[in-house]
């Protein structure tokens, strides 16, 4: 069974620093992708950012990047320029291409410092 | 254009009784998914429904089902509630069965008593 794990519970991050969630996840699948989520305290899951297994390339999206190594099975989400809104819990997740069965992760509950 | 929508925000039921959560999906969306997030845990699929049908479960008990209306939004209905029911239900829904475009709604946070 897919596994997806977030080691670190908690992290903060000074206002306009980088910090960088971990993810590693477990799978027998060759193609896949991943997705980070982000869980304001509005509950509303919101899509930061994904990534195909077979593309080579690392995903951007404007602040947000990330790690990703199919042979490590990690992905970690990187944040430049961390602002106040961006504390939330933040989410890895998993899914086989053809359905929505989504494995996630514990979450990382970020804190933005002033 | 409307996101995903879920009715009731919150819902408090007795043990034993039973409860139906509301999902209306992203316009031009087909595909719905529901997921229960315990009190600080990752959320977990219950199921997928397509075309009417259900196409995918996950490990929950059958007190957990659900339905797709020809409008595409659904219904999920738990029966006998058990206090480790409470949690939030989330909806999330696609166009086709690939997850690649999945957009969640804002959850129905359930309290059992």
């Amino acid at each position: 069974a897919q596994t997806v794990t977030q080691s670190q519970p908690e992290m903060s991050v000074q206002e306009a620093e980088t910090v960088t969630l971990s993810c590693t996840y477990d799978t027998s699948e060759s193609d896949y992708y991943l997705f980070w989520y982000k869980q304001p305290p509005s509950r509303q899951m919101i899509l930061v950012i994904r990534q195909e297994a077979y593309k080579q390339q690392n995903a951007t999206e404007n602040r947000f990047s990330v790690n990703f190594q199919k042979a490590a099975k990690s992905f970690s989400l990187k944040i430049s320029d961390s602002q106040l809104g961006d504390a939330a819990m933040y989410f890895c997740a998993y899914s086989v291409v053809y359905g929505q069965n989504f494995v996630f992760g514990p979450g990382t509950r970020l804190s933005v410092l002033p | 254009d409307a996101g995903v929508t879920q009715s009731p925000t919150h819902l408090i039921k007795t043990r034993g009784q039973q409860v139906t959560l509301r999902c209306s999906p992203k316009s031009g969306h087909d595909t719905v998914s529901w997921y229960q997030q315990a009190l600080g845990q990752g959320p977990q699929f219950i199921f997928q429904y397509y075309e009417e049908e259900e196409r995918q479960r996950g490990n929950f008990p059958d007190r957990f089902s659900g339905h797709q209306f020809p409008n595409y939004s659904s219904e999920l209905n738990v029966n006998a509630l058990l206090l480790g029911d409470s949690a939030l239900y989330l909806c999330a829904s696609s166009f086709g069965t690939s997850p690649y475009e999945q957009y969640f709604g804002p959850g129905t946070r359930l309290t059992v008593t």
